[in-house]
């Protein structure tokens, strides 16, 4: 079936980038999904990419996709404090309803 | 405000009590699921609606019910808890227009069952 994998953890100090990988197993995924959760709450959706894309720049996040490779990933430039939380990647499918998450990578950033 | 709301947001109960747990979004979303959020293992779906009286089984549906009587309401049931559905929840509602994907997710319900 399908796997999302993702590190643990990652520390960074304020005002670096930080990069957050994500692998996924689903050859057939159409859409990649980032997520930001913060202590005590629900998922905010951050950015999403099509498959058939290499990259997708939002402000200070950039998404690269390597279909290939099947890995994704997130860099956030500029890293704040206020970036600290656990980050979801998520795949899907052709179909609609069904989303396969990671296990979350929690960020720290440290003034 | 577009917003996805849960209740309640922290529950102990005890093996065997039925329960339900909220979950309404005002965004008008035909999509709507139900997740578990446990340690190590990310966010795994229970169910899923894609409209009105449309549901379908997700990766972890045993011991769980859902309905969807109206589009913006869906309720999860747990008609006998157990302690290995101790966990963190969530709802979502998705929906797609002209191309771009909006998600909302509620906040959260924290369960404990004793």
């Amino acid at each position: 079936g399908e796997d999302v994998e993702q590190s643990l953890f990652l520390s960074v100090r304020e005002g670096d980038s930080s990069v957050i990988n994500c692998t996924y197993t689903d050859s057939s995924s159409t859409y990649l999904y980032w997520y930001k959760q913060e202590p005590g709450a629900g998922l905010q959706l951050l950015t999403y990419i099509f498959s058939n894309m290499d990259m997708k720049q939002d402000q200070r996040l950039t998404v690269l996709l390597n279909k290939k490779d099947k890995h994704l990933s997130l860099r956030i430039a500029d890293t704040q404090t206020g970036d600290s939380a656990i980050y979801f990647c998520a795949e899907r499918g052709t179909g609609f309803q069904k989303l396969v998450f990671g296990t979350g990578t929690r960020l720290l950033v440290s003034p | 405000e577009a917003q996805v709301t849960q209740n309640p947001r922290y529950l102990i109960t005890v093996t065997g009590k039925k329960l339900t747990v909220t979950c309404s979004q005002n965004m008008n979303h035909e999509y709507m699921s139900w997740y578990r959020q446990d340690p190590g293992l990310g966010l795994r779906q229970i169910y899923y609606s894609m409209n009105v009286e449309v549901t379908d089984k997700g990766d972890v549906p045993e011991g769980y019910k859902v309905s969807r009587k109206e589009k913006r309401n869906f309720p999860l049931i747990l008609e006998s808890p157990s302690p290995n559905q101790t966990s963190l929840y969530f709802c979502a509602s998705r929906d797609r227009d002209r191309g771009q994907e909006t998600q909302y997710f509620g906040p959260g319900t924290r369960l404990l069952v004793l």
